[in-house]
């Protein structure tokens, strides 16, 4: 068990600019969820998936956002025309089934200029 | 809508001190209530977590006390040591309907003099 890793851990980029995040679940942890967490707040759900299915989207996650597990295993997060208000901490979490909890990585911090 | 409570938003206590952090719901539909530790530059981390069904339970120096009726639950950490200077979430979901979908307090800056 190597915990949930989260890939890069900080992105600076320009407004405009479409970045994207990985996300590697612990193994064989099926559920996968994505966060955004903002300075002084707690995290804020985007979206799960279960396998490869997207089975729930904030309306949090406006159009510019996308993601996508194709395999069931790692996921992605793409935001395009990044916007200033962007800029924040994307954590990604998993679980198995059950009553498992929420094991969460330690972000990806994005910064919007 | 916040539906998750929580206060205070900042706690400063001596090492040795209890600090108590408090969290209240709105949703009835909440089953499950973890509470997570976060340190500078790092994820959440689950430190202890309660269902309805009891209204304490206590994991090492962390205890939750869990008022059902009142819609309200709160954290303690007994003898608390400078290495507790965290951040500390509460959060909520509704295990059967939401996939485990959890809702969190905004947090509490706790921090721990030596």
């Amino acid at each position: 068990d190597t915990g949930v890793s989260q890939d890069p851990r900080h992105k600076i980029t320009k407004r405009g600019q479409n970045v994207t995040f990985r996300c590697d679940p612990i193994s064989e942890h099926n559920r996968l969820y994505w966060y955004r967490q903002t300075l002084g707040q707690g995290p804020e759900f985007l979206t799960y998936f279960q396998n490869e299915a997207q089975l729930e989207k904030s309306r949090l996650l406006s159009d510019r956002f996308s993601a996508e597990r194709p395999k069931g295993s790692f996921s992605t997060l793409e935001i395009q025309r990044t916007e200033q208000g962007d800029s924040a901490m994307y954590l990604c979490a998993s679980r198995t089934k059950g009553d498992s909890p929420l094991h969460f990585g330690n972000g990806t911090r994005l910064t919007v200029t | 809508q916040q539906q998750v409570k929580q206060s205070p938003q900042s706690l400063i206590v001596q090492k040795g001190g209890i600090p108590i952090i408090n969290c209240a719901y709105e949703n009835t539909a909440f089953d499950y209530f973890p509470w997570y530790q976060q340190f500078p530059g790092k994820g959440p981390a689950l430190l202890i977590a309660i269902r309805p069904d009891v209204s304490e339970k206590k994991e090492g120096r962390f205890t939750i006390s869990f008022n059902k009726s009142a819609k309200q639950f709160s954290l303690h950490i007994m003898d608390s040591q400078p290495g507790d200077s965290a951040t500390y979430f509460c959060a909520a979901s509704n295990s059967g309907g939401s996939n485990y979908k959890l809702t969190f307090g905004k947090g509490t800056l706790l921090t721990v003099n030596p």
